[in-house]
């Protein structure tokens, strides 16, 4: 089976830094996949990690150790608009979602 | 490019209704998955397909069929609709390729069931 680990809820102020962690158990991996979520609306690809190591976007950077079955999301210089659920997915040859994290930008 | 169309948008079915959600992608996407969201909570995989002709069933498949008879279309049909099947459903899309892996999501049906 599969298991996913991400918090519930984070806060943070605008400008400020915030890391969302994921581990996960699961076979057939093949990378780990981030998705944004505003409410109401359909979740919205963010960021893929095939191999190791960071990958950059804007304000937004993705982290993975295949090894250790982790990852994180870090957001950057936060914005109201970053308020939203945030989903780390596996990538196997389908894409299961974990309950994910509620980030809430306070002013 | 559209992306991935779903109709409706809103539906309202009773008990025991059967009906089809429909979903479209003009990316030519290898893979396409069907979820559904509850009020507060993560996405749970119903149905998906790698391909025309290729169907598999996620984590909630009962209830629910789909096909995959072309690659734009994949379809998701209600048997007989019960009131636990009211839900937000996404059909998404991705193609095949290693270094383009993520999903696009479809705008969402909202399903009540009465």
């Amino acid at each position: 089976g599969q298991s996913l680990e991400q918090p519930s809820e984070v806060t943070a102020v605008e400008g400020a830094i915030v890391q969302i962690n994921c581990t996960y158990q699961t076979s057939g991996f093949y990378g780990l996949s981030w998705y944004q979520q505003h409410d109401g609306g359909a979740p919205t690809f963010l960021s893929y990690n095939a191999l190791d190591g960071l990958e950059e976007t804007g304000r937004f950077s993705s982290f993975l150790s295949r090894s250790d079955s982790y990852g994180y999301l870090l957001l950057q210089e936060l914005q109201m608009k970053d308020s939203a659920s945030y989903f780390c997915a596996p990538r196997t040859r389908q894409l299961t979602f974990g309950s994910g994290t509620q980030l809430t930008v306070l002013p | 490019n559209a992306g991935v169309t779903q109709t409706p948008k809103f539906q309202v079915l009773k008990t025991g209704q059967s009906m089809t959600l429909q979903c479209a992608q003009d990316m030519n996407h290898e893979y396409m998955s069907w979820y559904r969201q509850d009020p507060g909570m993560g996405l749970r995989l119903i149905h998906y397909s790698v391909g025309a002709g290729i169907t598999d069933q996620g984590e909630v498949p009962n209830g629910y069929n789909v096909s995959r008879s072309t690659t734009e279309d994949f379809p998701l049909r209600l048997l007989s609709a019960a009131p636990s099947q009211t839900s937000v459903y996404f059909c998404a899309s991705s193609a095949g390729s290693p270094v383009n892996y993520g999903y696009t999501f479809g705008s969402g049906t909202r399903l009540t069931v009465v």
